[in-house]
């Protein structure tokens, strides 16, 4: 089955105390990217990447690193989390560029206290 | 500046109605694409149409419809005779090289 899979899904931590989401998709897509929903804000990209070991800087990208070392994988690393980070996370990935629809998974709600 | 303005945040309609759902975007560009979204109550982002900038056709898909108007930067979505099932977020997003902005979306209630 063709998903993007986040991990975890829930997470309440501490500030300043560095986390990783990962994200894995299984369609051989070229471009994967991150977003924060925020209620009345609604979908913020924060980065994305079009392929292996390119990534660019989305809307919000303060306070966020990612990498991609392989085609599937897309992790999202928090070095010293925030409260206003606390917020629903979603990874989504689509062939080639951003002028594909993307599947999204199902989200990492963070709580940062 | 908001780049893509959904300008109702909250929308009822008895079920059986007719809703339209109000995208206006911003961009300089000439080449772009817009897309609707739609997020139940369960929370997951479901892809509902593409749009690219070049194609001002209109579409329906069953019960949904858009209407793109370049003219007036806008990308409309009209559910027709709605259904319980309708009730959800939906988000009008605009990609402009390869970047995404979304818009604040729409909750729309469907009332049986």
């Amino acid at each position: 089955e063709a998903q993007v899979t986040q991990n975890p899904r829930y997470l309440i931590t501490v500030t300043g105390k560095k986390l990783t989401v990962t994200c894995s998709q299984n369609m051989n897509h070229e471009y994967m990217s991150w977003y924060r929903q925020d209620p009345g804000l609604g979908l913020r990209q924060i980065y994305y990447s079009m392929n292996v070991e390119v990534t660019d800087k989305g809307d919000v990208p303060e306070g966020y690193k990612v990498s991609r070392k392989e085609k599937r994988n897309f992790p999202l690393i928090l070095e010293s989390p925030s409260p206003n980070q606390t917020s629903l996370y979603f990874c989504a990935s689509s062939h080639r560029g951003g002028n594909q629809p993307q599947h999204f998974g199902d989200g990492t709600r963070l709580s940062i206290l | 500046a908001q780049k893509v303005t959904q300008a109702q945040t909250e929308i009822s309609v008895v079920e059986k109605e007719d809703v339209t759902l109000d995208c206006v975007y911003e961009t300089r560009d000439t080449t772009y694409y817009l897309f609707w979204y739609k997020q139940p109550p369960s929370g997951e982002l479901v892809f509902l149409i593409r749009r690219n900038s070049f194609d001002e056709q209109n579409e329906i898909s069953g019960r949904y419809s858009w209407n793109f108007q370049k003219s007036t930067s806008s990308f409309n979505f009209t559910i027709t005779a709605s259904q319980v099932v309708d009730s959800a977020v939906y988000f009008c997003a605009l990609s402009e090289w390869n970047q995404f902005y979304f818009g604040t979306g729409t909750s729309l209630t469907v009332i049986p």
